[in-house]
């Protein structure tokens, strides 16, 4: 069965502009998590999303903001991007998202913001 | 406050020798712990889940309460384990998921 799939892989933005990520889930999950992974901070939450309801939010400004669409199909939006942006965005899904579920990640979407 | 440490970056080991990857994590309730592995150009992939209490690519890893550790275990190392080793938490009495990786150890096994 086809995997999670990010879009776009790359893109290059300039500070002030605003992005938009997006992530299809595999068939069947119903549980959307972002994360952002840089090499100083690492593996960091961002927010999740479940029958189209944020249910949990990371420590990141309101600049980021995601949604989550009736089919599960997932986009978080950073507006006014700054240099520090420039990150790997990461998506995974799992069925519920409950504690044990295991997440499927996606290859990633790399922002370079100039 | 849910938090995970590896205090290792960087660890390299030779081919054959025993390999150990250390995870040690903060929080008062029961959490489910993960081993997630990223190898190069290949996307993050679980390895291990405690729950499961099962053998992966010969690794184990076992939760120690009393220590709050989830350490990785590998008797003899292969050259293809050469990968970024992320530690995770995931607190099931949260509503929604919320994991908590750690910082991630890089495994280098030489040959």
């Amino acid at each position: 069965k086809a995997g999670v799939t990010q879009t776009p892989r790359y893109l290059i933005k300039t500070r002030g502009q605003q992005v938009t990520l997006s992530c299809s889930p595999i068939s069947g999950h119903r549980s959307v998590s972002w994360y952002q992974q840089t090499p100083g901070q690492g593996l960091q939450f961002l927010f999740e999303y479940f029958s189209e309801t944020q249910r949990n939010k990371g420590n990141f400004p309101g600049r980021f903001s995601g949604r989550q669409f009736s089919n599960s199909r997932s986009e978080m939006n950073v507006s006014t991007l700054e240099l520090g942006d420039s990150a790997l965005y990461l998506c995974a899904s799992s069925w519920t998202g409950g504690g044990a579920n295991v997440l499927t990640f996606g290859a990633g979407s790399r922002l370079t913001v100039l | 406050a849910q938090r995970v440490t590896q205090p290792e970056k960087l660890l390299s080991v030779f081919k054959g020798a025993p390999v150990e990857l250390k995870c040690n994590y903060s929080y008062s309730g029961s959490p489910e712990l993960f081993w997630y592995v990223q190898y190069s150009r290949q996307r993050l992939q679980l390895l291990l889940r405690h729950i499961s209490r099962e053998s992966i690519k010969g690794f184990t890893a076992d939760l120690n309460k009393g220590e709050t550790s989830f350490h990785l275990k590998k008797p003899f190392a292969q050259e293809e384990d050469s990968a970024m080793y992320y530690c995770a938490l995931s607190a099931p009495d949260n509503y929604g998921q919320n994991f908590v990786f750690g910082p991630g150890t890089r495994l280098s096994v030489l040959p």
